[in-house]
């Protein structure tokens, strides 16, 4: 039971460049989330999927996208990466939306120059 | 969306209670408190949440004041691994029930 995993570990882009964050989790659970966290801060929810064929904005959602591939997977995906982009981004889990503990995965360190 | 307020950084020494405290003076009656701590290099991780009564799990318990305004997480016997930043989070049990990460509380664990 692997829980959640994120690929890549870690990416440099130059600016204008295109890329997908991967995720995927192995719980079974209905309810995936996007996070990006800059140094020194909290974490941002950027986009989340309360369930499979539905996607939400967060907090910060301006120059990413989603797709929800099906229950296990959900991706993010940046098409013209901006320096403000650098950030490690974390993927997390939970069985549904609400009170439920949310599962993270180990994150991406992601620079963009 | 309701704020919480915390201290930059608190330092314990090893195998003594730890008691963090969160102030969130703007609750609403329909807001959970959460407790997600992140250790050096990786995700958050779940550690206590609660509405309104006391709780207690396998990892730490929460102490919620009676009007909500303020929680306490405490850690019963620190030790090193519980090194790390604890964030305080208030999520509305609304259909965009979301977890708004504030700064948290960097703590410090002394041999």
């Amino acid at each position: 039971n692997a829980g959640v995993t994120q690929t890549p570990k870690f990416q440099v882009l130059k600016t204008g460049q295109s890329m997908t964050l991967q995720c995927a989790q192995d719980m079974n659970h209905n309810s995936m989330y996007w996070y990006r966290q800059d140094p020194g801060m909290g974490l941002r929810l950027i986009y989340y999927s309360a369930s499979e064929g539905t996607t939400d904005k967060g907090e910060v959602p301006n120059g990413y996208n989603v797709s929800r591939l099906n229950k296990r997977e959900f991706s993010l995906r940046l098409e013209s990466a901006a320096p403000s982009q650098t950030s490690v981004y974390f993927c997390a889990s939970s069985e549904q939306t609400g009170d439920y503990e949310q599962y993270f995965g180990p994150g991406t360190r992601l620079t963009v120059t | 969306d309701a704020k919480t307020t915390q201290p930059n950084s608190m330092e314990s020494n090893e195998e003594e209670p730890v008691h963090l405290p969160c102030n969130h003076s703007t609750i609403s009656g329909t807001d959970y408190i959460h407790w997600y701590r992140q250790l050096p290099s990786q995700g958050p991780e779940y550690v206590i949440h609660g509405l309104t009564s006391n709780v207690n799990n396998r990892m730490a318990s929460l102490a919620i004041a009676e009007d909500r305004k303020s929680s306490t997480l405490i850690l019963h016997r620190a030790t090193l691994r519980d090194a790390a930043v604890y964030y305080c989070i208030l999520a509305r049990m609304d259909s965009s029930y979301k977890l708004i990460f504030g700064s948290g509380t960097r703590l410090l664990v002394r041999p």
